[in-house]
């Protein structure tokens, strides 16, 4: 139990255009989703966590309208980049929980996304 | 400076043998997650440590929390390829979300 997919695993856009990445938990439904960044041999850097329903928490640094952070439901949340540029290529991986914070629970890793610009 | 330091950056060890990576909090932790990732994937969640002094095994791996609760380590015997891969320790600090650690990358080499 406790799947979570992204798609796509990996994409090639050009600089300028946009793009999407979904994050799905398969198996439960997850009240706070959570969105990481990873450069080449480097740790996770979280950029922002999702309530279903309500606004996204960027951290700081991360521009809110660059990543624009959407959170439709329970077991959806997507990454969309807008105006994509060469610096934004990295590994993007999502993460699903069922806590609402505030005692230690486990967070579900999906599989990641690769994002190259060109 | 980084809230959450892993040491050592990188190990090479031969199968067989045994490693220990440690992960330093800068304060309290409320919890220390550990994962596993392999290059360009996903984390695979290995243990979490919660109260002072505690420890967990699971196979060849076993992980300890330090009484104060800001500093673990794992520790993997007899290691196998295919315990390649990169360690992470994540921390709760009572925020709602975990803060990861700079990551150690373990190669094991026949």
């Amino acid at each position: 139990g406790a799947v979570v997919s992204q798609h796509p695993s990996w994409v090639i856009c050009k600089s300028g255009t946009s793009v999407k990445i979904e994050c799905r938990s398969l198996d439960f439904q997850a009240t706070t989703m959570f969105w990481y960044r990873q450069f080449p041999k480097q740790s996770l850097m979280l950029m922002a966590t999702s309530n279903e329903g309500s606004k996204a928490t960027y951290e700081q640094g991360v521009e809110k309208d660059k990543f624009l952070i959407n959170h439709a439901s329970l077991t959806l949340s997507t990454l969309t980049v807008t105006s994509a540029h060469p610096e934004d290529s990295s590994f993007y991986i999502c993460s699903a929980s069922v806590g609402t914070g505030g005692t230690p629970y486990e967070q579900y890793f999906g599989p990641g996304t690769r994002l190259t610009v060109t | 400076s980084q809230e959450l330091e892993q040491s050592p950056q990188s190990l090479i060890v031969q199968e067989g043998k045994n490693l220990t990576i440690n992960c330093t909090s800068s304060k309290t932790l409320y919890g220390l997650y550990w994962y596993k990732q392999k290059y360009g994937e996903g984390l695979i969640f290995l243990m979490m440590l919660q109260k002072g002094g505690e420890e967990k095994s699971h196979e060849k791996i076993t992980a300890k929390l330090d009484e104060k609760k800001q500093q673990s380590s794992l520790h993997i015997t007899a290691s196998q390829p295919s315990h390649a891969g990169i360690y992470l320790c994540g921390a709760d600090y009572n925020t709602d979300k975990l803060i990861f650690g700079t990551g150690t990358r373990l190669q094991v080499f026949p």
